[in-house]
């Protein structure tokens, strides 16, 4: 158990939907960040939030969109859904922000739209 | 273009055998990950390296900065360590770039 919490585990939704995915990090982590898994382009980085402040983006769609709250939780929204959003979302959080540190990763949220 | 390549792609080994997986990439990094994802879906974060080496159990993560290429090695391989294992690394100070990962099945 890496002490990073995600819901739903599962989610099924129909294209055109919108979505929250949510992350607890680990107890005392700052940093929380989003990968997208998808059987044809592997783990991808989306978004980094640090302290509740954006702080790197990778590949994240315009319809994607996430938060960092006060309580270090992080909600991940995605909408207007394609069938190509299907994918594992992952979330993992860091104590800092550097880079070289540990990543503890959640273990998903299984989207699938139909 | 910062690129990442693993090999091989899929591995397939006794038990007890000697487990190497490489990673190559293209320029400088700051940091190098090995993660492990278990069949279930689920990712543990086996070792991050930024020089030399490291050992955990039986796992062993190896770096030459100026070669640009990282092994993980497995001791001893057991069938609970049939799992793909995958490279990322931090080209400075931009974001994790992932290896396509390597399937390892052990067999008993």
């Amino acid at each position: 158990d890496s002490g990073v919490t995600q819901t739903p585990k599962h989610l099924i939704t129909a294209t055109g939907q919108r979505v929250t995915l949510r992350c607890s990090p680990r107890s005392g982590d700052l940093s929380v960040y989003w990968y997208q898994q998808s059987l044809d382009q592997g783990l991808q980085f989306l978004i980094q939030y640090y302290n509740g402040e954006e702080r790197a983006k990778g590949n994240i769609l315009e319809r994607f969109s996430a938060q960092q709250f006060p309580d270090l939780h992080s909600e991940l929204n995605l909408r207007s859904l394609e069938l190509g959003d299907s994918a594992l979302y992952f979330c993992a959080s860091s104590v800092g922000t550097s880079g070289g540190e540990t990543q503890y990763f959640g273990p998903g949220t299984r989207l699938l739209v139909l | 273009k910062n690129e990442v390549e693993q090999s091989p792609q899929n591995l397939t080994a006794q038990e007890g055998e000697f487990i190497t997986i490489n990673c190559s990439y293209s320029v400088g990094i700051s940091a190098l990950h090995w993660l492990q994802q278990h069949p279930g879906g689920g990712i543990v974060s086996l070792f991050m390296l930024s020089s030399g080496k490291k050992k955990h159990g039986r796992l062993i993560a190896t770096i030459n900065i100026q070669e640009k290429h990282s092994s993980l090695h497995i001791t001893a391989s057991h069938p609970r360590d049939s799992a793909v294992y995958i490279c990322a690394v931090r080209f400075g100070n931009e974001k994790l770039t992932f290896g396509t990962g390597t399937r390892l099945t052990i067999i008993p």
